[in-house]
């Protein structure tokens, strides 16, 4: 069965940095692009960045641009969003989700990680 | 940027149809997908490209747009059906996955 597992998540300082892990297993990882979707507390969806099958196209959120990369390891069918100069708004659950193409729906989603960030 | 305008909430009571609208820019020629997410649970697709349903899904739950406006519609509403719904667009103008703001369905 399909599984998204998140880790890596946690406080962090203003300023500073933290790296997300996707785990996948139960579909074949190197054919789906990944995403990267957050959600602040009690708020809604936001998309933060996709990554393609084979990690040559990458898109990012206007507010995440220049600070996050996404990056894949088809290998390890693991999928990364590294997050610098954080701020009190990237508070939020992330999640990564799966899809046969970067422009097609998410049809898996992981359950999330908790990022705060607070001093 | 393109934007997804949905109702923050739609009540109805068991037994009857809900119907929850996305408004967007020319949004009938952009593909529609629809989530639902219960308290605490990752969202689940429902509705992807207005009409299609994944594996799983039941078939009271339709999409469809009209105009400016796409629309999912909840068949016989259940207690269980109780969540949040979000639509989603891909905007092709920039490059980005756009959601709504979420539509809280509550069934009385």
């Amino acid at each position: 069965q399909v599984q998204l597992v998140e880790s890596g998540g946690g406080v962090v300082q203003p300023g500073g940095s933290l790296r997300l892990s996707c785990a996948a297993s139960g579909f074949t990882f190197s054919a789906y692009a990944m995403h990267w979707v957050r959600q602040a507390p009690g708020k809604g969806l936001e998309w933060v960045a996709v990554i393609s099958y084979d990690g040559s196209s990458k898109y990012y959120t206007v507010s995440g641009k220049g600070r996050f990369t996404i990056s894949r390891d088809n290998s390890k069918n693991t999928v990364y969003l590294q997050m610098n100069s954080l701020r009190a708004d990237d508070t939020a659950v992330y999640y990564c989700g799966g899809s046969r193409l970067t422009t097609e729906p998410f049809d898996y989603w992981g359950q999330g990680t908790l990022v705060t960030v607070s001093s | 940027s393109y934007a997804l305008i949905q109702p923050p909430s739609v009540s109805v009571a068991p037994g009857q149809t809900a119907r929850i609208t996305c408004g967007g820019n020319n949004i009938g020629s952009e593909n529609v997908h629809w989530y639902q997410q219960k308290p605490g649970q990752a969202p689940v697709l429902v509705v992807s490209d207005e009409i299609d349903r994944p594996s799983g899904i039941p078939e009271r739950f339709s999409g469809s747009y009209s105009g400016d406006t796409a629309t999912l519609t909840i068949s016989r509403v259940e207690a269980g059906d109780e969540a949040d719904f979000y639509c989603q667009v891909w905007d092709r103008s920039s490059d980005h996955w756009v959601f709504g703001g979420g539509t809280k369905l509550t069934v009385l």
